[in-house]
């Protein structure tokens, strides 16, 4: 079956710091990928997407790169800000949607001024 | 206009009661979902549907049901809550197909007693 795994955290940076947040995926497919972001109390919106072997999803200064040979869609952002304190997942689609979106377990991102 | 709405946004309740969260979506997408996010925050696909099809995670248990009563509502109803269905419930919808982007309603926090 499909699955997907990303870095626990919680992650805890300094505003404008570099940030890596590692995802890797198992799937039986060629899936889309996703990165969707939850600020607290509120529900999920999509970050960025990518939906084939090296598409680059982009959005808001953060970046991720569809990497079939190594199975990954890591996300990246150059300098993070406060208001970037929030959850990320990495989630995956395959057979068309039909069976809804798997999601890694999400990283909790802090980030401290 | 919001796109994907559920109500209510919290729901306190007994155990063995039966209760309902509503969605609709004013997005004229195809398909739409049923996910639930456990106190560690991990998101799992409970149901997709649409006009054709309902596609159901075999881990959920019976007494849980969507109701469909036109394209743009998907309700779920809970009969005979226990414990251990306390989570946020978060609908979604999408206009199905490959790339499958979800937009996600603000979620309903369940707290059963």
């Amino acid at each position: 079956g499909n699955s997907v795994t990303q870095m626990e955290g919680p992650v805890t940076l300094s505003e404008e710091a570099f940030l890596t947040i590692n995802c890797t995926y198992t799937a039986t497919g060629y899936p889309s990928l996703f990165w969707y972001v939850q600020y607290p109390g509120e529900g999920l919106q999509l970050l960025l997407k990518a939906t084939k072997a090296d598409d680059k999803g982009s959005n808001k200064g953060f970046e991720a790169t569809y990497r079939k040979e190594t199975t990954s869609f890591h996300l990246e952002k150059g300098s993070v800000q406060v208001s970037d304190s929030a959850v990320y997942f990495c989630a995956l689609s395959d057979l068309g949607g039909a069976d809804g979106l798997t999601f890694g377990k999400g990283t909790h991102l802090i980030i401290q001024p | 206009d919001t796109a994907v709405s559920q109500t209510p946004k919290y729901l306190v309740t007994q155990m063995g009661n039966d209760k309902s969260i509503k969605c609709e979506q004013n997005l004229g997408h195809d398909t739409m979902y049923w996910y639930k996010q456990d106190s560690k925050k991990f998101l799992k696909i409970m149901f997709s549907y649409n006009n054709k099809e309902l596609i159901i995670n075999e881990t959920v248990p019976n007494r849980f049901s969507p109701k469909s009563p036109d394209k743009a509502h998907l309700n779920l109803h809970i009969n005979s809550l226990e414990l251990g269905d306390s989570a946020v419930y978060f609908c979604a919808s999408s206009r199905g197909g490959l790339y499958n982007e979800q937009f996600f309603g603000p979620g309903t926090r369940l707290t059963v007693l």
